[in-house]
């Protein structure tokens, strides 16, 4: 399977404190984005970082891309009540096409107030 | 508003009866995809279109089919639902993402299948 793999799977922190998770892959991509969750209820695109970017921000998100690694992560900063869902890391493969897009696992993330 | 819309959001139904779960999205996207979310499994692809008339297989294409007759409408069909087709079902749709833009999910179907 090409899925990302996300890292750790759960996560649980208290309200004010940063959120990281980790997202890991196996062959060359043209971008990585990252989605959120609430429960049950449909994915929301967060961000996209292409190949030949190192890091982005948006607002309290900031994402790296380190390819030699194979990996990124995502921060979520000043974490709040309300960034309590699932995230995952989705892959667009070279070669897949500009539509194709890998979903990992996700990371369960509960912040507590 | 900028959306993708699944109907219905809830559906419970007994083996082998066809359902089909309509999927529209209003932001002339070339792309739409259908996906499964299961326990552990994360999302799977069903079937996706890259333009009207054209669709091709996922990773989980078994007992679904689908049709793009026009560039908004997507439709999931289940000739002869079975209960490992129980499974919160997501439509998608995009630009496509070399231009830059995520995809625009559903709120998603949670299909019962008894």
């Amino acid at each position: 399977s090409q899925q990302g793999e996300e890292d750790p799977q759960a996560l649980s922190i208290q309200e004010g404190e940063n959120a990281t998770m980790n997202c890991s892959y196996k062959t060359s991509i043209n971008n990585l984005q990252w989605y959120r969750q609430n429960s049950g209820r449909g994915l929301v695109h967060l961000i996209l970082i292409r190949s030949n970017e190192r890091e982005k921000h948006s607002g309290r998100l900031r994402v790296t891309l380190d390819t030699s690694k194979k990996s990124s992560s995502l921060l979520i900063t000043a974490s709040r009540a309300a960034d309590t869902a699932s995230y995952f890391c989705a892959i667009s493969y070279s070669g897949a096409g500009s539509y194709q897009l890998t979903f990992g696992k996700g990371t369960k993330l509960s912040v507590i107030p | 508003e900028a959306q993708v819309t699944q109907n219905p959001r809830y559906l419970i139904t007994v083996t082998g009866k066809k359902l089909t779960v309509t999927c529209s999205q209003n932001m002339n996207h070339e792309y739409m995809s259908w996906y499964r979310q299961d326990p552990g499994l994360g999302l799977r692809q069903i079937y996706y279109s890259m333009n009207v008339e054209v669709t091709d297989k996922g990773d989980v294409p078994e007992g679904y089919k689908v049709s793009r007759k026009e560039k908004r409408n997507f439709p999931l069909i289940l000739e002869s639902p079975s209960p490992n087709q129980t499974s919160l079902y997501f439509c998608a749709s995009s630009y496509g993402t070399s231009s830059g833009y995520g995809y625009t999910f559903g709120s998603g179907t949670r299909l019962t299948v008894v």
